[in-house]
């Protein structure tokens, strides 16, 4: 039972190139989020899936996009990276969305753009 | 919407002593619920404990109680018997429940750094 897992862990990117964070649960949970933490703030939402095949933005979504790909897969992508999206990523699943359950989360990604 | 605010940008206890670390929140959703979340220097976030809005008794996990304060919408964090493993960054974070609406989404706070002096 691994848990949530993403890769990759570390990635150094330059303004305008894209990729695709990759977030996986093994747990059967139905709910899974990305967030990003910055350096002297705490996690903001990015995108969020209640239930599979359903997905909404969070408080900060420009520049993302996201795909739940099944019940187990939440992808985060940048299509134009940019300095400001430097940050730890992390995704972070919860058994259901209506209830008061704890959101377990993955180790997170570095991902720095120069 | 929900607002959490930690105005301890850093606290210092000694090993085997006990501390509080403070979160207070603002909502409009009649029914909620706090959490509290160790990021140690490794970089993962570790679930400590959780509090339910209509929960009675304050929430105990080990070491760890949350005072939990209704009207003064307080939820802090009380560690007690310090070891020197409790040195990282502790989030006070919540979510709210209007009508399901809240998705499970959770608003987190700016953090407080704790570090355990032997």
């Amino acid at each position: 039972n691994a848990g949530v897992t993403q890769t990759p862990k570390f990635q150094v990117l330059k303004t305008g190139q894209s990729m695709t964070l990759q977030c996986a649960q093994d747990m059967n949970h139905n709910s899974m989020y990305w967030y990003r933490q910055d350096p002297g703030m705490g996690l903001r939402l990015i995108y969020y899936s209640a239930s599979e095949g359903t997905t909404d933005k969070g408080e900060v979504p420009n520049g993302y996009n996201v795909s739940r790909l099944n019940k187990r897969e939440f992808s985060l992508r940048l299509e134009s990276a940019a300095p400001s999206q430097t940050s730890v990523y992390f995704c972070a699943s919860t058994l259901d969305a209506s209830g008061f359950y704890e959101q377990y989360f993955g180790p997170g990604t570095r991902l720095t753009v120069t | 919407a929900q607002k959490i605010t930690q105005t301890q940008p850093g606290m210092f206890v000694q090993e085997k002593e006990a501390v509080t670390l403070d979160c207070t929140y603002d909502t409009s959703d009649q029914s909620y619920g706090l959490f509290w979340y160790k990021q140690p220097s490794s970089g993962e976030m570790i679930f400590l404990i959780y509090q339910g809005s209509y929960d009675e008794q304050n929430a105990t996990e080990g070491r760890y109680s949350l005072n939990f304060q209704k009207a003064r919408k307080s939820a802090n964090l009380v560690i007690s018997a310090s070891q020197l493993g409790d040195s990282a960054m502790y989030f006070c974070a919540m979510r709210g429940f209007a009508g399901g609406t809240s998705y499970g989404k959770l608003t987190f706070g700016q953090g407080t750094i704790l570090t355990v002096h032997p």
